[in-house]
């Protein structure tokens, strides 16, 4: 595709429901990044995919948060037992990893996600 | 801990005025961007200046880069209403991770 997508734009859940975002990154990116953004807040990394490489998974903030991703094609972002302290936009982004030299990050839309 | 901070949080400018906002980090970087976020969703990349490099321009755009003072600016210059948008900086050190700051809310006045 021509950018980075994301899915579902929106989902409202009840506290306690586990969700999966999705992404979709550039085609022949490498790389692949989640952030969550709070409400008027900057972006805070939790994931990064590089190729094979082990993912780091030191921005997670507790276990029950989760990412996979499938070779260098989707990703998606599980988190189980929702709370609502979860509630944000959590942002995907894609890059053509250390190879492409800047590393600029291309976005996708976001999911806001809210917890009730 | 914030590898970015920018200054001020919020500016707010009339159409056609300058508008310069700052970033300051900790530590050494490989390069600076600075991005920009309509209405709380995907990010948009500006512009990205190496940590060799003192100043870079795009179009409308003007970044300036002082690793002396862990400092970067960028001036929009003869702004529009539709430059309203939070503006980010993010920092790249050895590493492919980026931090980001907690950006500026530019809003341009009609």
């Amino acid at each position: 595709g021509a950018g980075v997508s994301q899915s579902p734009s929106n989902k409202v859940t009840e506290k306690g429901k586990d969700v999966e975002l999705r992404c979709d990154p550039i085609s022949g990116h490498t790389a692949l990044y989640w952030y969550r953004q709070r409400l008027g807040q900057g972006l805070e990394f939790l994931i990064y995919f590089q190729g094979n490489s082990a993912p780091d998974k030191s921005g997670l903030p507790s276990d029950r948060f989760s990412a996979e991703r499938t070779g260098e094609s989707v990703s998606t972002l599980t988190i189980q037992r929702t709370q609502q302290e979860d509630s944000a936009v959590y942002l995907c982004a894609s890059s053509l990893g250390l190879a492409g030299g800047g590393n600029e990050q291309f976005f996708g839309p976001g999911t806001r996600l809210t917890v009730l | 801990s914030q590898q970015g901070e920018e200054d001020p949080q919020a500016l707010s400018i009339q159409e056609g005025e300058n508008a310069t906002m700052n970033c300051s980090y900790k530590t050494s970087i490989n390069n600076l961007q600075w991005y920009r976020q309509n209405s709380g969703r995907g990010l948009v990349h500006l512009i990205l200046i190496r940590s060799n490099e003192r100043e870079k321009h795009s179009g409308r755009l003007r970044v300036t880069l002082d690793t002396s003072k862990k400092s970067s600016s960028l001036l929009i210059t003869a702004s529009r209403a539709a430059d309203t948008a939070s503006y980010f900086c993010a920092t790249r050190g050895s590493n492919y991770k980026l931090t980001f700051g907690k950006g500026t809310l530019l809003t341009v006045n009609p």
